[in-house]
């Protein structure tokens, strides 16, 4: 298994841009979570579907980001527009939810700059 | 509030010094505990799950244990290999519309010298 695949990995833009991330699931799980790490917060949890259908959004910061699985296999998180304080590593992971435990298993990151 | 604090923020051994990493939280109705292992540049890797006081689970010279208020992360016998930030994450139970996302602790980076 391939694992999670993120695209780009390395991404700088310019403040006012607009920032897709690319991301493509481990084959067979059914929830897909989106993260932000930066060294002041740690790992925070933007969103996150389950069979494609977004259940919590709360953890997006603003407006300027949105997030869309189209189907089982691919999810973007767009920023737009893009601003530096949005300068960090934003991971994809994916689960096999079931039950109530399940664990995440995530993808290589897409580092961010905004300049 | 649901909460996840490890300690200490870093730590640095010598090869073959054994240690422990703590990992305390607050949480409304603990569904499983996880420890993520995250090298540089790279996403966190998942190390064990735990589900219930009094559980431990081993991996190589890593051993978690878990307690109703903490959890410890035991490195026996460190390798220069094991050197990586160590991530601790907690599953709550359903509330509001979290339905029991991961919290994560801001990690415990580890250095072992050889």
């Amino acid at each position: 298994d391939a694992g999670v695949i993120q695209s780009p990995r390395h991404e700088v833009t310019e403040m006012g841009q607009e920032v897709t991330l690319r991301c493509k699931p481990i084959s067979g799980h059914n929830s897909l979570f989106w993260y932000r790490q930066t060294m002041m917060r740690g790992l925070e949890l933007l969103i996150y579907f389950n069979n494609n259908v977004p259940i919590d959004d709360s953890g997006m910061p603003e407006d300027r980001f949105s997030a869309k699985m189209p189907n089982a296999s691919f999810s973007t998180l767009k920023i737009q527009p893009s601003e530096p304080r949005d300068s960090a590593v934003y991971f994809c992971a994916s689960s096999l939810v079931y039950g109530s435990t399940y664990e995440q298993y995530f993808g290589p990151g897409t580092r961010l700059t905004v300049t | 509030e649901d909460q996840v604090t490890q300690s200490p923020e870093a730590l640095r051994l010598q090869e073959g010094e054994s240690s422990s990493l703590n990992c305390s939280y607050t949480v409304s109705g603990l569904r499983g505990l996880f420890w993520y292992r995250q090298d540089p540049g790279k996403g966190p890797e998942f190390l064990f799950t735990l589900y219930s006081a009094g559980e431990e689970k081993e991996k190589e010279r890593l051993k978690a244990t878990l307690t109703k208020k903490e959890s410890f992360l035991h490195i026996t016998a460190p390798k220069p290999e094991d050197s990586a930030t160590y991530l601790c994450a907690v599953q709550a139970g359903i509330s509001g519309g979290s339905q029991g996302n991961l919290i994560f602790g801001k990690g415990t980076k580890l250095s072992v010298k050889p």
